[in-house]
């Protein structure tokens, strides 16, 4: 069972250029997110999709683009990349719940992107 | 803005001693989980605790919640050099149809052999 799948695992840019980080689940959830870890600042939620079809942004949706592709697949896009966006990205999904947040979401192992 | 802030930021401790990590939090929640991340990989859930419970125990791990305070204890018995990891807490809103987790910003646990 792969669970959540992102790749590239590693990824170098140069400012200006732009990149999609691809996520795919293979556990049927209906949510998904994208997330960004920066050292001392803990998951900032990029953008997150409750569903297939539909897309809603989290705390810092500025520079990013996200496409629900189908219920599996869910890409990040940086479409001018920036040194400030230098971060490691993690995708994440979850099930449906009693409550919309009570299910742990389930992490890929991130790509770490460098911008320089 | 981040929701929960873990205490201490970082802990190191002595292998067969136990590890208490500390979260608190600033509004009302619906649910409060823990997660493990080991490094360079992405994070695990370890355990969910609802708003209307006070204890929960799975395995090594047990956490409490205290709504009246807006803070979670998470404890880890009988540490191993294998839980050396950054622990985090996530809060779940109480709103009705929030998708959304809201991450601290973690605890450093080093267990020496």
């Amino acid at each position: 069972n792969a669970g959540v799948t992102q790749t590239p695992k590693f990824q170098v840019l140069k400012t200006g250029q732009s990149m999609t980080l691809q996520c795919a689940q293979d556990m049927n959830h209906n949510s998904m997110y994208w997330y960004r870890q920066d050292p001392g600042m803990g998951l900032r939620l990029i953008y997150y999709s409750a569903s297939e079809g539909t897309t809603d942004k989290g705390e810092v949706p500025n520079g990013y683009n996200v496409s629900r592709l189908n219920k599996r697949e869910f890409s990040l896009r940086l479409e001018s990349a920036a040194p400030s966006q230098t971060s490691v990205y993690f995708c994440a999904s979850r099930n449906e719940g009693r409550t919309k947040s009570d299910q742990p979401q389930h992490f890929g192992d991130g790509t770490r992107l460098s911008i320089l | 803005s981040q929701q929960g802030e873990e205490d201490p930021q970082a802990l190191s401790i002595q292998e067969g001693e136990n590890a208490t990590m500390n979260c608190s939090y600033k509004t009302s929640i619906n649910n409060l989980q823990w997660y493990r991340q080991n490094s360079g990989r992405g994070l695990v859930h370890l355990i969910l605790i609802r708003s209307n419970e006070r204890e929960k125990h799975s395995g090594r791990l047990r956490v409490t919640l205290d709504t009246s305070k807006k803070s979670s204890s998470l404890l880890i018995t009988a540490s191993r050099a294998a839980d050396t990891a950054s622990y985090f807490c996530a809060t779940g809103s109480p709103q009705g149809g929030s998708e959304k987790l809201v991450f601290g910003k973690g605890t450093k646990l080093t267990v020496n052999p």
